[in-house]
């Protein structure tokens, strides 16, 4: 059974341009989950997604990120106008139900030059 | 509110030695989750360990045991005989049971290194 994958693993973008980072949870989950480890400021949770719904978006900066999951296909998060702060790591976790163990990707790391 | 504290940043222990990394929590939830990740230096995270607050049996797994004190609100990981791929950062977690918030509250991390 195939972990929660992630792509990119590595994405480096310019001030201005558009980032766009994918998860395909776990076979068997419906519950998605997005965090960013910014350096120096631990993992915070950012959304919480279920099939074609938003369920809790409380973690996320108001401006310039979004995130869906389509009834088809992996969970996205969408970065616009991407700032040298939101270099960081992005962490995708998926549960088969909720609450439960939420199992991790591997990680995108953003760089923004 | 929820909230995790790992007090320790950093711990340094020679191989074969016992560590213990603390987790101190609070929340007003009476029923909630309580969790340990590792993050070696590949940098996913690992899963280890999941606990309800309702069961505060003590686990252990091998080398590594937990200690729920529900009281002190405390969920303490200990590795026992500590090797060089031990060597990663660990992090304690929290999550509510009910309700509408299912994210976990993370804790800052122990960067563990265990020395040859």
């Amino acid at each position: 059974n195939a972990g929660v994958m992630q792509n990119p693993r590595h994405l480096v973008r310019r001030r201005g341009q558009e980032a766009r980072l994918r998860c395909s949870p776990m076979k068997g989950h419906s519950h998605v989950y997005w965090y960013r480890q910014l350096p120096e400021e631990g993992l915070k949770f950012m959304v919480y997604l279920q099939k074609e719904n938003i369920i809790d978006e409380s973690g996320m900066p108001k401006e310039r990120f979004s995130a869906e999951f389509p009834k088809e296909g992996p969970s996205i998060l969408r970065i616009q106008q991407v700032v040298r702060g939101d270099s960081a790591a992005y962490f995708c976790a998926s549960s088969p139900s909720s609450p439960d163990t939420q199992y991790f990707g591997p990680g995108t790391r953003l760089t923004v030059l | 509110a929820q909230k995790v504290t790992q007090a320790q940043t950093e711990i340094s222990v020679v191989e074969k030695e016992d560590v213990t990394l603390d987790c101190v929590y609070e929340t007003r939830d009476t029923t909630y989750y309580l969790f340990w990740y590792k993050q070696p230096p590949s940098g996913e995270l690992v899963f280890l360990i999941r606990r309800n607050s309702f069961d505060e049996q003590n686990e252990i797994s091998g080398r590594y045991s937990w200690n729920f004190q529900k009281s002190t609100s405390s969920f303490n990981f200990t590795i026992t005989a500590s090797q060089v791929v031990d060597s990663a950062v660990y992090f304690c977690a929290l999550s509510e049971a009910w309700g509408s918030a299912r994210q976990l509250t993370f804790g800052s991390g122990t960067q563990l290194t265990v020395l040859p």
